[in-house]
């Protein structure tokens, strides 16, 4: 079956624009996370939702970051006023709650 | 909250040898350690879990070990191939609604 698809795979943006960073979850998983990965480094643990709701933000970095994922479905995750920090691989996974994640290709942002 | 640490940061091995990565672990309420593999440009994915109900975990030529008590846990590569060059990462969570936490990993490099 499909696997988890984000969009856009890349993305290049100016200093202080907004961008939105897609996930579609395998059909069926209720939990999705979101990581980022820079480079040479593990990915970092942004934000969980278990349906409709973030059961956990604690990873987001600070207010500029925010997530939805209004019908339990598709997430998207925004960014306000980037900065060139935010510059990292995003990655998306999904799963049935406590079991394996499963990991999108990523969106690689690029803020310039 | 969690901290995973791995090591080594790089290991080489001549193809056909056993590799060997360890991790450890600070919070005591994980249980669940994944390991994921991701190669250059493509999305982790995962080759083995264990949950701390088990000591130990085969797959093939792929094993890990759990010690709960020392907070650490390890994965086994034997008769490494080529086509096991790539990055490993392990993980940690409570396993049940968590998110993971990796650490920085392994550049595992087979030599022919």
């Amino acid at each position: 079956g499909a696997g988890v698809s984000q969009t856009p795979s890349n993305k290049v943006t100016e200093k202080g624009k907004y961008v939105e960073l897609r996930c579609d979850p395998i059909s069926g998983h209720t939990a999705l996370y979101w990581y980022r990965q820079s480079l040479g480094q593990g990915p970092e643990f942004l934000i969980y939702f278990q349906g409709t709701g973030a059961a956990d933000d604690s990873g987001l970095p600070n207010d500029r970051f925010f997530a939805v994922r209004p019908e339990g479905s598709v997430s998207t995750l925004k960014i306000q006023r980037t900065e060139r920090g935010d510059s990292a691989m995003y990655l998306c996974a999904s799963s049935f709650p406590g079991e394996t994640q499963y990991f999108g290709p990523g969106t690689r942002l690029l803020v310039l | 909250g969690e901290n995973v640490e791995q090591h080594p940061s790089t290991l080489s091995v001549q193809e056909g040898d056993s590799a060997v990565i360890k991790c450890t672990y600070s919070d005591s309420a994980s249980n669940y350690f994944p390991w994921y593999k991701q190669e250059l440009g493509k999305r982790p994915q995962l080759i083995i879990d264990i949950r701390s109900n088990v000591g130990e975990k085969k797959d093939q030529r792929i094993a890990v070990t759990l010690n709960k008590t020392a907070k650490h846990f390890s994965l086994h590569i034997t008769e490494t191939q080529p086509e096991d060059s790539a990055v490993y990462f392990c993980a940690a969570s409570m396993g049940g609604a968590d998110g993971l936490t990796f650490g920085k990993g392994t550049h595992l490099i087979i030599q022919p």
